[in-house]
């Protein structure tokens, strides 16, 4: 079993829909959950971070966590076409020794279409 | 401010030869990772620095790779006797602090990703 484990898509959204982007993580005692956005060709974008249990809000985006089912998700509202990109679910490695090392999934590619 | 740098972008090399990827991370910052990226799979831990001391090195995948970051500011991942297999994009990232404090989770603890070197083994 992956130890962090998202659908590689692609999920294909209409322009101003909302794309709902899902991962599910091994390791139960994780702390710190991240989502980056990768345009292809660059390099992995922090675009959020959740460390507690509900919502995070910021803008378009907002994170859900979820420990006790081991879920993590991302919403993006109203989509636009620059928001095609990969995104990538990160969780830390509890057993790190108090840093953060960084499991990071599979990416699930988005494409928001016009 | 200048984030993080890496050098070469690209790197093409014979195999057997040596290889050396710089880091250069965002000025202050206290940890620095390096990762490998296959092509359409996320990054891969290698290897983990808090100041100039190698806390993590078990995502090196054999000791033909090696860090070092010995001032705790620039890191060189070494790779010798290149193979084909190690052509990947190799990333570096920085974080402001190194751990946690208290046992709670310190919100810049936060990696910022460089461009990455890609490295091609011919």
């Amino acid at each position: 079993q992956k130890e962090v484990e998202q659908n590689s898509g692609p999920l294909s959204v209409p322009e101003g829909a909302i794309a709902s982007l899902n991962c599910t993580y091994s390791d139960r005692v994780s702390q710190s959950f991240f989502w980056y956005r990768q345009y292809s060709g660059k390099s992995p974008e922090l675009i959020m971070s959740i460390y507690s249990n509900g919502d995070k809000e910021d803008g378009r985006f907002t994170a859900q966590l979820n420990k006790a089912s081991q879920y993590v998700s991302l919403l993006i509202r109203d989509s636009q076409p620059s928001d095609s990109a990969t995104y990538l679910c990160a969780v830390n490695s509890y057993f790190s020794g108090g840093y953060n090392k960084l499991i990071f999934g599979a990416g699930t590619r988005l494409a928001v279409h016009p | 401010g200048a984030g993080v740098s890496q050098s070469p972008r690209y790197k093409v090399t014979k195999r057997g030869q040596d290889v050396a990827l710089r880091c250069d991370p965002i000025s202050g910052h206290v940890s620095l990772y390096w990762y490998r990226q296959a092509l359409g799979q996320g990054p891969e831990f290698l290897t983990y620095f808090n100041y100039e001391a190698q806390q993590d090195k078990s995502g090196l995948p054999n000791d033909r790779f090696s860090a070092e970051r010995p001032e705790g500011s620039i890191s060189t991942l070494t790779i010798q006797r290149t193979e084909q297999r190690d052509s990947a994009m190799y990333r570096c990232a920085s974080t402001k602090t190194g751990g946690l404090a208290g046992g709670g989770v310190r919100l810049d603890n936060e990696q910022f990703f460089g461009p990455g070197t890609r490295l091609t083994v011919l």
